[in-house]
């Protein structure tokens, strides 16, 4: 089955810099990967998603790449705000398979 | 609107008594999903259902048991709960043809006395 792992667990930024997180997946038929954020206390929600015929791919300050030889994906996040501070979850998943396997979360945290 | 409603928010119970909670959908998802989150753990998958009366488990099903009916509804039971099952439950669902993202519940907090 699909294996996602993502680095770092923690991260930690000054205000303003920018951040990112990286994932590798083991399936070389994924082919939809989204990037969640959760608050504390609160459901994880979509906040960015790529699929595979596409490389990149911005929405205001953050942006995902896919880079399907290499099998690993990244969410970039620039401009940080203490607002960004949560834990940000990849996941990869492929057409008719339904069940999306989950990375473990990396803690971002903020600093202002 | 489209969403994912768990209940109940809160539970607290004792060590042996069952429960059960609930999860509905209304975006017709056939894949629903239970996850269970620890801290520092991540989302560990419980079970998963690809449609109607087909359940599989997930990381670690061990004192869960789960049904799926009707495609809407996905509830987690347990049978005789202990103190090792206190943590925040996910349920979740997607749409396997479309492949798009996860719709979340709301969490379920469990403590188990």
């Amino acid at each position: 089955g699909e294996n996602v792992e993502q680095h770092p667990s923690t991260l930690s930024v000054q205000e303003g810099d920018s951040a990112v997180i990286k994932c590798t997946y083991s399936d070389s038929a994924s082919n939809y990967f989204p990037w969640y954020k959760q608050e504390l206390g609160k459901r994880p929600q979509l906040i960015i998603d790529i699929r595979s015929n596409v490389g990149e791919k911005k929405d205001q300050r953050i942006a995902v790449t896919l880079n399907k030889t290499a099998k690993h994906f990244s969410l970039h996040i620039t401009e940080t705000q203490p607002e960004d501070s949560a834990v940000y979850f990849c996941a990869a998943s492929k057409s008719n398979a339904g069940k999306s396997t989950f990375g473990d979360g990396t803690t971002l945290t903020v600093k202002p | 609107e489209a969403q994912v409603t768990q209940n109940p928010r809160y539970l607290i119970t004792v060590t042996g008594k069952k429960l059960t909670v609930t999860c509905s959908q209304n975006m017709n998802h056939e894949y629903m999903s239970w996850y269970r989150q620890d801290p520092g753990l991540g989302l560990r998958q419980i079970y998963y259902s690809m449609n109607v009366e087909v359940t599989d488990k997930g990381d670690v099903p061990e004192g869960y048991k789960v049904s799926r009916k009707e495609k809407r509804n996905f509830p987690l039971i347990l049978e005789s709960p202990s103190p090792n099952q206190t943590s925040l439950y996910f349920c979740a669902s997607m749409s396997v043809s479309a492949n798009t993202e996860a719709f979340f519940g709301q969490g379920t907090r469990l403590t188990v006395v």
